[in-house]
């Protein structure tokens, strides 16, 4: 009940499309869903993050879609660049445990 | 604004042997995680730490601990060490409400 599906696992994407990267949870006490994006040699960095209440959250070209019922949610990645290419790993978060449980993550490669 | 700074990046041990990985928070920071990550099992929570006290735990053996000193500044200490020990460690800081983290670049341990 504590995981965090991720997929795809991997994805290509031509410059300028929509890369789609989808996360499903169980635990419904999660309220907390971070996006962070991962270079080689690096640390993750927070991309944008939403909370259940809220259904879509956009910053930039990155928009975070929330489905509450399904226990899903999704990052759209608009405009995609080959400077996205990169890892992004998906969280959730139960209130009050300080711990962030990651999903799998998603190898992204964009094609100029 | 400094990020957070992990030291040192490098670090390859003997078995048996045990080590310290340094983490220095971001200036105001009062949380502190620390986190594993390995191409097997991702990213997976270690221990989180705030004004000196653990607050959460995760599932690893005791040979794994960690603490935090009055000025935030966090270590985790990993003895008797085992090559299936080998893994970057991420520390990553956040004001306290257990969101928001930013990671540092972490401490890439290999264990021959």
């Amino acid at each position: 009940q504590q995981q965090v599906k991720q997929s795809p696992q991997s994805l290509i994407v031509q410059k300028g499309g929509i890369s789609i990267i989808n996360c499903a949870y169980e635990n419904t006490a999660f309220d907390y869903f971070p996006w962070y994006q991962q270079f080689p040699g690096k640390g993750p960095a927070l991309l944008i993050a939403i909370r259940p209440d809220v259904s879509e959250k956009k910053e930039g070209r990155f928009t975070i879609s929330f489905n509450k019922s399904a226990k899903q949610f999704s990052l759209h990645i608009m405009d995609s660049q080959p400077g996205d290419s990169a890892t992004y790993f998906c969280a959730a978060s139960n209130p009050g445990t300080y711990k962030y449980i990651f999903g799998t993550g998603t190898r992204l490669k964009v094609l100029a | 604004k400094a990020g957070v700074t992990q030291t040192p990046r490098y670090l390859i041990k003997t078995r048996g042997q045990q080590v310290t990985l340094s983490c220095s928070p971001i200036s105001g920071h009062r949380s502190v995680s620390w986190y594993q990550q390995t191409p097997g099992q991702g990213l997976q929570f270690l221990f989180e730490y705030f004004s000196e006290t653990q607050r959460n735990k995760g599932n690893f053996p005791g040979r794994f601990s960690g603490r935090q000193f009055s000025n935030s500044r966090s270590e985790m200490n990993v003895s008797t060490l085992e090559l299936g020990d080998s893994a970057l460690y991420l520390c990553a800081s956040s004001w306290d409400r257990g969101e928001g983290y930013t990671f540092g670049s972490g401490t890439r341990l290999t264990v021959v």
